[in-house]
């Protein structure tokens, strides 16, 4: 069945402090995957995506993401984080027409 | 360029009433999905719908719950007889084509008392 795992529920950091959100995905064929934000009172917004070509990409606010296809993994990383980084991060991965979410991460930035 | 728009964005009802969800994708989107998020769970899909067919409906519950999408106008999830493991955040979300990017909306918050 397919399936994502985000590893932390909760994360607290101070601002400037690096940050590593780990992301696991079962799915047995092609998959695209993506990381969502949802900011406090917003709704659900896309911060990257993966479907092909370099498994290094880059998305909105410095945020990046690696897939590593042998580990099944796509997490994401941003080297300094700001208050305003502050959201519930979602995994997700599509596998034909519907997107499978992780359980999200919430990320709480201490100014 | 509007994005997806669904409304109400806040939806109270007594169990046993009809709540009904719009959403209207974004334009040039033909391709509608509904999701719900229950507290302290992220979102689980319940129906994927193209232009007045139902395509995927695997995530929806098998009473009370239906949707359409009908050649004009929004989209709409139906719960019937609402009870309170109803109250949740529907979103819904659209794409140009299957498999394409999907875009988020505001969601709707239902709460049932």
């Amino acid at each position: 069945a397919q399936s994502v795992s985000q590893h932390n529920h909760h994360v607290i950091l101070s601002e400037a402090a690096s940050l590593e959100l780990g992301c696991n995905y079962s799915y047995g064929g092609t998959v695209n995957l993506f990381w969502y934000v949802q900011y406090p009172g917003q709704h659900l917004q896309l911060l990257l995506k993966y479907f092909s070509g370099d498994p290094l990409v880059k998305g909105i606010k410095g945020f990046e993401a690696e897939f590593i296809k042998s580990k099944f993994s796509f997490n994401l990383r941003k080297p300094s984080v700001q208050w305003s980084d502050t959201a519930e991060y979602f995994c997700a991965v599509n596998g034909g027409d519907k997107i499978i979410f992780g359980k999200g991460t919430r990320l709480h930035i201490l100014p | 360029n509007a994005g997806v728009m669904q409304n109400p964005r806040h939806l109270v009802r007594r169990r046993g009433q009809e709540a009904r969800l719009r959403c209207s994708p974004m334009k040039g989107h033909s391709h509608v999905y509904w999701y719900r998020q229950l507290p302290e769970e992220g979102l689980k899909f319940m129906v994927y719908l193209q232009k007045e067919n139902i395509i995927d409906e695997s995530g929806m519950p098998k009473e009370r719950f239906s949707a359409e999408f009908p050649k004009e106008g929004p989209s709409i999830l139906r719960i019937q007889q609402v009870v309170r493991g109803d109250s949740a955040a529907y979103f819904c979300a659209s794409s140009r084509d299957v498999g394409e990017t999907q875009y988020f909306g505001p969601g709707t918050r239902l709460l049932v008392l």
